[in-house]
């Protein structure tokens, strides 16, 4: 059953605290995103890979941490110094063969709560 | 940097009426994506117009790219229950970057 997965699907961290959200994919897609939703904001793109070992940041990348270890796999960190880091985390990755006719496909997102 | 406005930003209908949302970008475009994300859901893609006055179709859903490759709309004939969710159109300007817009929330009323 090929897809991304995310979880968990609901997080609570204390604030302060760093908290890192997985994502997997076995899609065999050499690109991943990571965007942030907030409520009337639409997605907004927080990094983003074309390849293994090699990242972008995004529009949003202030208090983030990505890592690209692997192909499948595009783990986030939100750390402490992300002022307001409550918010919905979607995945997502597309085959990255230039951009020109890319569709991303999403994971099904961690709603990330900040106490 | 490249921007993307969607209006509206809320739409409820009554069920059986026509719906449309519009979708303007500040630059051309190479492409436009339109994705439908459900509530509770995740975004999930629908279609992508790529040519100059494009016009494409899905069932009851038409989706057109202006002449110019900056602006884009999404219309459902006849709307169902089954159509709720959020519309994004996402632009895609000559990079790997998609930049979506706000989004329209379709409510319909049965």
């Amino acid at each position: 059953d090929g897809g991304i997965t995310q979880s968990p699907k609901y997080l609570f961290r204390k604030e302060g605290q760093n908290v890192t959200l997985s994502c997997e994919q076995n899609l065999n897609h050499d690109a991943m995103y990571w965007y942030r939703q907030d409520p009337g904001q639409g997605l907004r793109l927080i990094y983003y890979s074309q390849i293994v070992n090699d990242f972008q940041k995004g529009d949003i990348a202030e208090g983030y941490s990505v890592s690209r270890e692997k192909k499948e796999s595009f783990p986030l960190t939100v750390t402490s110094a992300q002022k307001n880091p409550t918010a919905f985390y979607l995945c997502a990755s597309s085959i990255g063969s230039g951009g020109y006719t890319d569709t991303q496909y999403f994971g099904p997102g961690t709603r990330l709560t900040v106490l | 940097g490249q921007q993307v406005m969607q209006i509206p930003q809320y739409q409820h209908v009554q069920e059986g009426e026509d719906f449309t949302t519009y979708c303007n970008s500040s630059t051309t475009l190479s492409n436009i994506q339109w994705y439908k994300q459900r509530p509770g859901g995740h975004p999930v893609f629908l279609i992508q117009l790529v040519k100059s006055g494009e016009v494409k179709k899905q069932k009851r859903l038409t989706f057109q790219f202006g002449e110019a490759k900056k602006n884009s709309s999404l219309h459902i004939t006849a709307t169902q229950t089954t159509d709720v969710g959020t519309y994004f159109c996402a632009g895609l300007a000559g990079s790997y970057q998609l930049t979506f817009g706000k989004g329209t929330k379709l409510s319909v009323i049965p």
